[in-house]
């Protein structure tokens, strides 16, 4: 089976970093993304990582370590505006299909 | 990336009834998807819409519940038949970035929100 575990909820202070982990058990891997999704809307993709390391995109980066089955989601400088939810989720198998962790949710505080 | 678009967004139902969702994507894509994302949860994936083929579903969905159709490669729609209070749920379509199996991220239509009363 698939196993995807996230922190359920986190709070950061506006201007700070937070980072949010993920770690998995998962017959196979093709790869692990980050997603944000903000109340009543679509996820919106942030971020791929299918080789060991760090892959940085502006404000967020993300790590993994496949032999540990563990990833994070760094986010700096934090704002208001990524108050959101932050899914984890894992491609296994032909086709990329994804199986997603239950998302933290974050809130960014003045 | 590709523009998802589904619809209805939104929809309260009966129970008993079924409700088919469109989803219409802007470019030819391979893999289409439908996940359902019930209230406070994250997205489970339903079933993966095969061009010209009978849809794949994941375990405990089966396509008497759930019958998809994908005539063409930017078309797909999901039924969900006799609605319970239980179905009530986001539906979203989701489409990979590129039309090359196996890469690329997902995305995703803004999804159709269904209430069963």
């Amino acid at each position: 089976g698939q196993n995807i575990d996230q922190p359920t909820e986190m709070t950061a202070t506006e201007g700070a970093i937070v980072q949010i982990n993920c770690t998995y058990q998962t017959s196979g891997f093709n790869g692990l993304f980050w997603y944000q999704q903000h109340a009543g809307e679509a996820p919106t993709f942030l971020s791929y990582n299918v080789l060991d390391g760090l892959e940085e995109k502006g404000r967020f980066s993300s790590f993994l370590s496949r032999s540990k089955g563990y990833s994070y989601l760094l986010l700096k400088e934090l704002q208001m505006k990524d108050s959101a939810s932050y899914l984890c989720a894992v491609s296994t198998g032909g086709g990329n299909k994804l199986t997603f962790g239950t998302g933290t949710q974050l809130k960014v505080e003045l | 990336s590709a523009v998802i678009s589904q619809k209805p967004s939104r929809d309260i139902c009966q129970r008993g009834t079924s409700l088919t969702i469109q989803c219409q994507v802007d470019s030819q894509v391979t893999m289409m998807f439908w996940y359902r994302q019930q209230p406070g949860q994250s997205l489970t994936l339903i079933a993966t819409a095969n061009q010209g083929s009978e849809a794949t579903y994941e375990s405990g969905f089966v396509i008497d519940k759930f019958p998809i159709s994908r005539p063409n490669l930017t078309f797909s729609t999901l039924t969900v038949s006799n609605m319970s209070p239980e179905d009530s749920s986001i539906y979203l379509c989701s489409v990979q970035g590129t039309v090359q199996p196996g890469a690329g991220e997902l995305f995703f239509g803004e999804g159709s929100r269904l209430t069963v009363l």
